[in-house]
């Protein structure tokens, strides 16, 4: 079965400060992999996702997300947060020849933006 | 713009007194889905529905139940709530059954008394 492993259960970061969320995943093959955004008391939005290809990919809002299969891990970035980046961070790991059925969803990563 | 609509947003039920959450949707998508989601935890799928296939997930409670009278409209009811029941619910949709995007509404926060 596959999971999702968030290890930050909370960051702090200054605004204009770079962040890094971590994310790291059990899966047999190259899984599907999502990172969504959830501000307080609002459903999920997605930032961006891989299926294939290139490992770097380009989200909404200026995220970015690198696949490393060597290292199980699918982290998010964003070179200069905003107070508005305030938020919960979720990654997700979905099943090949599957749907959103199978996606598993790590326990997310509460972000704090300090002025 | 809103492309899915919870109903209500705030909920607040007795202990035991059935309720229905509502979601509507304006993106004619196949899949529905509704998650429960407690304080700090992540998303829990509950069930969902591929047109009118339900596809129920084994842990999910019976005093869990779903409808979908047509492609726009799911339903969640409980049909008896207690107070660990108390989470948000999110309904979810997406165009089709193989690992496209989901489309979250909003939510709806309930509250048991």
């Amino acid at each position: 079965a596959q999971s999702v492993t968030q290890p930050d259960i909370h960051i702090t970061v200054s605004e204009g400060a770079s962040l890094e969320l971590r994310c790291n995943y059990s899966y047999g093959a190259t899984p599907y992999l999502f990172w969504y955004v959830q501000s307080p008391g609002q459903g999920l939005q997605l930032l961006l996702k891989y299926f294939s290809g290139d490992t770097l990919v380009q989200g909404i809002k200026g995220f970015e997300a690198e696949f490393k299969r060597s290292q199980s891990s699918f982290n998010l970035r964003k070179p200069s947060v905003h107070w508005s980046d305030a938020a919960e961070y979720f990654c997700a790991v979905g099943a090949r020849g599957f749907g959103n059925e199978k996606l598993t969803f790590g326990t997310g990563t509460r972000l704090t933006i300090i002025p | 713009d809103a492309m899915v609509i919870q109903n209500p947003r705030y909920q607040v039920t007795q202990f035991g007194k059935p309720v229905t959450l509502s979601c509507s949707q304006t993106l004619n998508h196949n899949v529905m889905y509704w998650y429960q989601q407690k304080s700090s935890q992540a998303p829990k799928l509950l069930f969902h529905y591929y047109d009118k296939d339900f596809n129920n997930e084994a842990d999910t409670p019976d005093n869990f139940q779903s409808r979908r009278p047509n492609t726009s409209f799911c339903f969640l009811d409980i049909r008896s709530p207690g107070l660990g029941d108390a989470a948000m619910y999110l309904c979810a949709t997406s165009r089709g059954r193989l690992n496209t995007e989901a489309f979250f509404g909003q939510g709806t926060r309930l509250t048991v008394v």
